[in-house]
């Protein structure tokens, strides 16, 4: 497609379980970022990868996060026994390398009930 | 740490009507700063954006210029029309060009709507 894709755009799920969240960036950007925006809030920071790796992940707030891009395309936000705090919308943004003009995906909503 | 403030919402305009959205920021070194758009059921999107002190970003009619005496990137537009309805967010980069990331630091985010 021609903009970044996420599924699922809707989750929901019980406290305690594992979801996985996937981001398929634009075709070519080999930066791809991970923002987590709450209600009310701008979005917030979680990882950046530079092709497969994960350059920056000063944001992940606990080990219960964790992403990859194992082929420098495809990138999965896993998070492990989920807290009601851990609702949000999840974006997943790509752009080329050293450009400040992210692209943005319209985001997972999970709620953790 | 680097933190952005802007104005908070919503703002209601009629149509015509000049905009301003105020955004200051707190950062150390020079960052590069943006104003970001999110439409009603879309993605957010970059609508303007400078790299340096003076600089003046501008697009669609909107402009902001990136004052480091006052630490300050407002948004305007001198004639809104309905179209603009959206959630406008104010962000800053701290230039890591060495890594080539562009961590970006968002403020809260302003509503607007602009009604006929």
């Amino acid at each position: 497609g021609a903009g970044v894709s996420q599924t699922p755009s809707n989750k929901v799920t019980e406290k305690g379980k594992y979801v996985e969240l996937r981001c398929d960036p634009i075709s070519g950007h080999t930066a791809l970022y991970w923002y987590r925006q709450s209600l009310g809030q701008g979005p917030e920071f979680l990882i950046y990868f530079q092709g497969t790796g994960a350059a920056d992940d000063s944001g992940l707030p606990n080990d219960r996060f964790f992403a990859v891009r194992p082929e420098g395309s495809v990138s999965t936000l896993k998070i492990q026994r989920t807290e009601r705090g851990d609702s949000a919308v999840y974006l997943c943004a790509s752009s080329f390398i050293n450009t400040g003009e992210l692209f943005f995906g319209e985001g997972s909503r999970l709620t953790v009930l | 740490g680097n933190s952005v403030t802007q104005m908070e919402g919503p703002v209601t305009l009629s149509e015509e009507a000049f905009l301003t959205i105020n955004c200051t920021y707190t950062a150390t070194g020079y960052p590069s700063l943006f104003w970001y758009v999110q439409y009603p059921g879309e993605g957010l999107q970059l609508l303007l954006k400078a790299t340096k002190a003076d600089d003046k970003g501008s697009n669609k009619g909107f402009e902001a210029t990136y004052r480091k005496e006052t630490t300050s990137f407002h948004l305007e537009k001198g004639s809104v029309q309905v179209s603009d309805s959206a959630v406008y967010f104010c962000a800053l980069s701290d230039n890591d060009s060495g890594a080539g990331s562009y961590q970006l630091t968002f403020g809260k985010g302003t509503k607007l709507s602009v009604i006929p």
